[in-house]
């Protein structure tokens, strides 16, 4: 089976800016979940969907948002980019919800300049 | 979900077992114990849960004290390829509204 997939690999962007993040999950899995991991903060819990309904949300602003496709990919989005949303920005998609198992992709690194 | 402490870093020789402690004092009765791992430029990798009976895969074993306020995770035979941040979570293993917190972690060396 083909692990969780992330694209792009790595980003750049400028402040102000918006960018769209892609994950495709392990086929089966239904379950998707973001993450932010920054030097300072680790690793941040952003949000879970499950059957295209987000579940979960963390402590983010709103200019952070997602979305779940009935294939069960999962995309993010970050508008108005500011410095500090320079991160690698993780996802993982497990079997259910609250499954024991999460698979990590390796991640898209984004640079806001 | 209940907190837990891990050393900062530690290191091992290779070829030898590698313990990693994990103080979660606070955890309940239906809270399970989760270990992962993260590689450099890599996501974290599961390694092995439990609840309160010790666990062993193929990877690591986990050892819960039996009040289960801490947990070991025990690599027996090191390689330089277990270099990397592990991390110790506790979290419910049912539906519901809450998030997975993986914390600072330990960050494990091998030495050759």
């Amino acid at each position: 089976k083909a692990g969780v997939t992330q694209t792009p690999r790595y980003l750049i962007k400028t402040r102000g800016q918006q960018v769209t993040l892609s994950c495709s999950p392990i086929s089966g899995h239904r379950s998707v979940s973001w993450y932010q991991q920054t030097p300072g903060q680790g690793l941040q819990f952003l949000f879970e969907y499950f059957s295209e309904t987000q579940r979960n949300k963390g402590n983010f602003p709103g200019r952070f948002s997602g979305r779940q496709f009935s294939n069960s990919r999962s995309e993010m989005n970050v508008s108005t980019l500011e410095l500090g949303d320079s991160a690698l920005y993780l996802c993982a998609s497990s079997l259910e919800p609250r499954n024991e198992k999460l698979f990590f992709g390796s991640g898209t690194q984004l640079s806001v300049l | 979900d209940a907190k837990t402490t891990q050393p900062t870093s530690m290191d091992c020789a290779e070829g030898r077992a590698a313990n990693l402690p994990c103080n979660h004092s606070t955890i309940s009765g239906n809270e399970y114990v989760y270990w992962y791992r993260q590689i450099h430029s890599q996501g974290p990798q599961y390694i092995i849960h439990g609840l309160k009976n010790n666990e062993t895969n193929e990877m690591a074993s986990l050892i819960i004290t039996e009040d289960r306020k801490s947990s070991t995770l025990i690599l027996p035979h090191a390689t330089l390829r277990d270099t990397a941040v592990y991390y110790c979570i506790v979290r419910v293993s049912n539906f519901g509204n809450e998030k997975l917190t993986f914390g600072t972690g330990t960050r494990l060396t091998i030495i050759p």
